[in-house]
């Protein structure tokens, strides 16, 4: 139990475009969904926190308008980076938290997209 | 100061032998500790969760939680080189507060 999915699990993309990566909870329904990034040999960084049916929550420094949250259903959440450049290039990680019980209490992790621009 | 700390190691364990992870945070009002292991290109995948003070046991792993000093462990009996990962140790604040603040991590690797 407690799969979470994410799609792509690599992207390379010219420098201007924009690139959106799906975010899903496979075997539970999620309340709350996180966005992380890792840069290599550093830490995960939380970017926002979306719940379903809301605006998601950004964290200081992250720009909204560039990197959109949408989290239409109790399963999917999706992230939008638009008009990428080099310096988005990164690790790019969801996590879900469940209803009630043990899934309310945990964050888990989808595999993780590797975004690469040119 | 950080908010969540770990020794970045990394830590070099006999097979066989017990792996000891600590780490210690700084806001008192923490409520949830976990820790996770992340394989070199993959994302975290959680080992187990503690939030009473004491001892925790899945297996091979045990937590360890103590509030007073601040701090969490989780030990690894009879290391194995699958084992080898650099575990992340995360904080949860108080209640209501869903994030949850990440350490560095450790990078383990055991010696076969």
């Amino acid at each position: 139990g407690a799969v979470v999915s994410q799609h792509p699990s690599w992207v390379i993309c010219k420098s201007g475009t924009s690139v959106k990566i799906e975010c899903r909870s496979l075997d539970f329904q999620a309340t709350t969904m996180f966005w992380y990034r890792q840069f290599p040999k550093q830490s995960l960084m939380l970017m926002a926190t979306s719940n379903e049916g809301s605006k998601a929550t950004y964290e200081q420094g992250v720009e909204k308008d560039k990197f959109l949250i949408n989290h239409a259903s109790l399963t999917l959440s999706t992230l939008t980076v638009t008009s990428a450049h080099p310096e988005d290039s990164s690790f790019y990680i969801c996590s879900a938290r469940g209803l009630a019980g043990g899934l309310a209490e945990t964050q888990y992790f989808g595999p993780g997209t590797r975004l690469l621009v040119l | 100061q950080k908010e969540v700390e770990q020794n970045s190691g990394p830590l070099s364990v006999p097979e066989g032998a017990i792996a000891s992870l600590n780490c210690t945070y700084s806001d008192r009002g923490s409520q949830s500790f976990f820790w996770y292991r992340q394989y070199s290109g993959k994302s975290p995948e959680l080992i187990m969760f503690i939030y009473s003070n004491g001892d925790k046991e899945d297996g091979r792993f045990t937590a360890q939680l103590n509030k007073a000093s601040q701090y969490v462990s989780l030990l690894i009996r009879d290391s194995q080189p699958s084992d080898s990962a650099t575990y992340l140790c995360a904080v949860k604040g108080s209640w209501g507060n869903e994030k949850l603040t990440f350490g560095t991590g450790t990078r383990l690797t055991i010696i076969p």
